[in-house]
């Protein structure tokens, strides 16, 4: 059984330019989760999908970032405009149930 | 708010034991996970408890007391490929699958 891929693996983007990222959960899982690790803090939650609608999306840091999952499958996080603090590592996970989440190996997303 | 607390670092030789432990705050609760990091890959779960006690999962146990908001992750058997970096992740509520990481724990094995 495959794992969650995310798509790319690194992003190197000029501020004000738009990234997205993307995440193919493992086939079946109506849960799919982003959480990004900003240098030297903890993984931090910024959304919850339960197939293509968002259940939680609290930890969406602002405006500027926009997720999809259309058809339930695969998804979408955009960033636009992006800016410097956006800088880390944006990890997607699927699954969830006794709290066990399916992680992505994460994109690094580095914003100059 | 949630805050979980681990120390920073952890180091050990191979074949020895150690425990890394995660104090959390919390306005509700459900369950403590344990997830592995190596360096530029993804966390991979190992553990999770809902109730209070000791669940062991091969040379990986983790520990749970809700009265002390505290848990521990245990490891035996040291190998150097356990040199990662650990968290301990809250659940609040059954409603919400969100994860609370806590800081996490880097690990060191030497030989």
């Amino acid at each position: 059984e495959a794992g969650v891929t995310q798509f790319p693996s690194h992003s190197v983007i000029e501020k004000g330019q738009t990234v997205t990222l993307r995440c193919d959960p493992i086939s079946g899982h109506d849960n799919l989760y982003w959480y990004r690790r900003v240098m030297g803090k903890e993984i931090k939650f910024l959304l919850h999908f339960v197939k293509e609608s968002k259940q939680d999306e609290s930890g969406m840091p602002n405006n500027r970032f926009l997720a999809e999952r259309t058809g339930g499958t695969y998804s979408t996080l955009k960033v636009q405009p992006a800016e410097l603090e956006d800088s880390g590592v944006y990890f997607c996970a699927s699954g969830g149930q006794g709290g066990e989440q399916y992680f992505g190996p994460g994109t690094r997303l580095t914003v100059t | 708010g949630q805050s979980l607390e681990q120390p920073s670092e952890v180091t050990a030789v191979e074949g020895a034991i150690v425990q890394i432990n995660c104090t959390y705050q919390t306005s509700g609760f459900y369950g403590l996970s344990w997830y592995q990091q190596h360096d530029g890959g993804a966390p991979t779960f190992l553990s999770y408890n809902a109730l209070d006690g000791l669940e062991e999962t091969g040379r990986f146990s983790s520990f749970l007391s809700r009265s002390d908001s505290y848990g521990y992750l245990l490891l035996q058997e040291l190998q150097m490929k356990d040199s990662a970096s650990y968290f301990c992740a809250l659940k609040r509520s059954y409603n919400t699958d969100k994860l609370i990481f806590g800081t996490g724990t880097r690990l060191q094995v030497f030989p």
